[in-house]
């Protein structure tokens, strides 16, 4: 079965610099979570879109924007990088409704230097 | 606010013994999900079982159970038998229902070592 894809699958960037995150759901999918998870932490909720709408929002700073495309497929763009900000970044899908459970990408692992 | 807590940070089991992974939950939702998710050392999350609040009925699957527990607020996680591929770090996640892409909410997890 398709699973949600994520690309990059490492990424390195340096202080300040800016990068994006991709995140392709299962298809049929129309809901798109994403959440960070640094070294030994737990995943964390950073936003989540339904229908190109962002629907809920965790804790994302504010150098953080994503949207949700036509196709569905979903982008995370980080700005002015900071060490903290490495870690792994998941995506998940999901059938939008009350009882379906989201399902999670292999996650984009970003390393600032 | 919500709050999953897994009060165990780490357990280590001889291979095919039973273990129990604890998962106490905090919301003021009357209706909610709980889930459990498996992250093996390859780092991927693994989608293993979801839990209705209005449905309190324990399930097992294989060598997996579960017990949920509404009047205490656990949801609680039992491997039998367990194996050496069972070792992984295991995070128990809620869920508001608000009838929107509402995120988890994940415990700190718990990191199973199975010893052969």
């Amino acid at each position: 079965a398709a699973g949600v894809i994520q690309s990059p699958r490492h990424l390195i960037k340096e202080k300040r610099e800016t990068a994006t995150l991709k995140c392709y759901p299962i298809p049929r999918h129309d809901t798109v979570y994403w959440y960070q998870q640094g070294p030994g932490q737990d995943p964390q909720f950073l936003i989540s879109f339904y229908e190109k709408m962002q629907s809920d929002k965790g804790s994302i700073p504010d150098r953080f924007s994503a949207q949700q495309f036509s196709d569905y497929h979903s982008e995370l763009n980080m700005s002015s990088l900071e060490l903290g900000d490495s870690a792994l970044y998941f995506c998940a899908s999901s059938l939008a409704g009350e009882m379906l459970e989201q399902y999670f990408g292999p996650g984009t692992r970003l390393t600032v230097t | 606010a919500q709050k999953v807590t897994q009060a165990q940070t780490e357990i280590s089991v001889v291979e095919k013994e039973d273990v129990t992974l604890d998962c106490v939950y905090e919301t003021r939702d009357t209706t909610y999900y709980l889930f459990w998710y498996k992250q093996p050392p390859s780092g991927e999350l693994v989608f293993l079982i979801r839990r209705n609040s209005f449905d309190e009925q324990n399930e097992i699957s294989g060598r997996y159970s579960w017990n949920f527990q509404k009047s205490t607020s656990s949801f609680n996680f039992t491997i039998t038998a367990s194996q050496v591929v069972d070792s992984a770090v295991y995070f128990c996640a809620l869920r508001r229902s608000g009838g929107g892409a509402d995120g988890l909410t994940f415990g700190k997890g718990t990191h199973l070592i199975i010893q052969p």
